[in-house]
């Protein structure tokens, strides 16, 4: 069964501060990660996916398949990226997502 | 182009009704699914469909059930409706039924008392 873990439920850190929202994941297979992000009164959406090795307003995200991890970091954290921040796996064909708990992010200015 | 649109956006029913909701896709997107969001159990997957035909089904019971039209709308419906059922109802769009981003509908938020 596939599993998303995100240990952390609150994470508050001050304006400029780096940040680094965990995830781990557990999978038989060849997984596809992402992140989706939901600010305030806001539809949920993409933020990043691991296949894309981009970098989305400052954040990245490395996949670590020795650690089963898929952490989010930005170095400098700003009063804008407040919000609820969920990890998700997919399957081979991307039919599903199966999502982590999800972490609320503070930014404080 | 517009987002996907679920409709109603809120709803209060009693124990052991029904509740139909409805979901149209970004269009040209064939592939809906479903997703539940609770406090207590997160963001949860109950079924997809692609091109009329349920692709994948999550672990929820048979109350819980959907359907596809031809211009890739869909419904899902879950009777007999009980307390733990309150949750808000997303639903996802995209191109096709694998690789693609998925979008989200801002949701059904169901009460059930």
């Amino acid at each position: 069964a596939q599993r998303v873990t995100q240990p952390e439920k609150l994470l508050s850190v001050f304006k400029g501060a780096p940040v680094e929202l965990k995830c781990n994941y557990s999978y038989s297979g060849s997984p596809e990660l992402f992140w989706y992000v939901q600010y305030s009164r806001q539809r949920l959406q993409l933020l990043l996916r691991h296949i894309s090795r981009e970098s989305i307003k400052g954040f990245t995200a490395d996949l670590n398949k020795g650690e089963t991890s898929f952490h989010l970091k930005k170095p400098f954290a700003q009063e804008e990226d407040s919000a609820m921040y969920y990890c998700a796996l997919s399957d081979n064909a991307g039919n599903m997502l199966t999502f982590g708990g999800g972490t609320r992010l503070m930014v404080k200015p | 182009k517009a987002g996907v649109t679920q409709t109603p956006r809120y709803l209060i029913k009693t124990r052991g009704q029904q509740v139909t909701l409805s979901c149209s896709p970004i269009s040209g997107h064939r592939s809906v699914s479903w997703y539940q969001q609770t406090p207590g159990q997160g963001l949860q997957f109950l079924f997809e469909y692609f091109s009329e035909t349920q692709r994948n089904k999550g672990n929820f019971p048979g109350r819980f059930s959907g359907r596809q039209f031809s211009n890739s709308r869909s419904e899902m419906n879950v009777s007999t409706l009980e307390l733990g059922d309150s949750a808000l109802y997303l639903c996802a769009s995209r191109w096709d039924s694998s690789g693609n981003t998925i979008y989200f509908g801002e949701g059904s938020w169901l009460t059930v008392v």
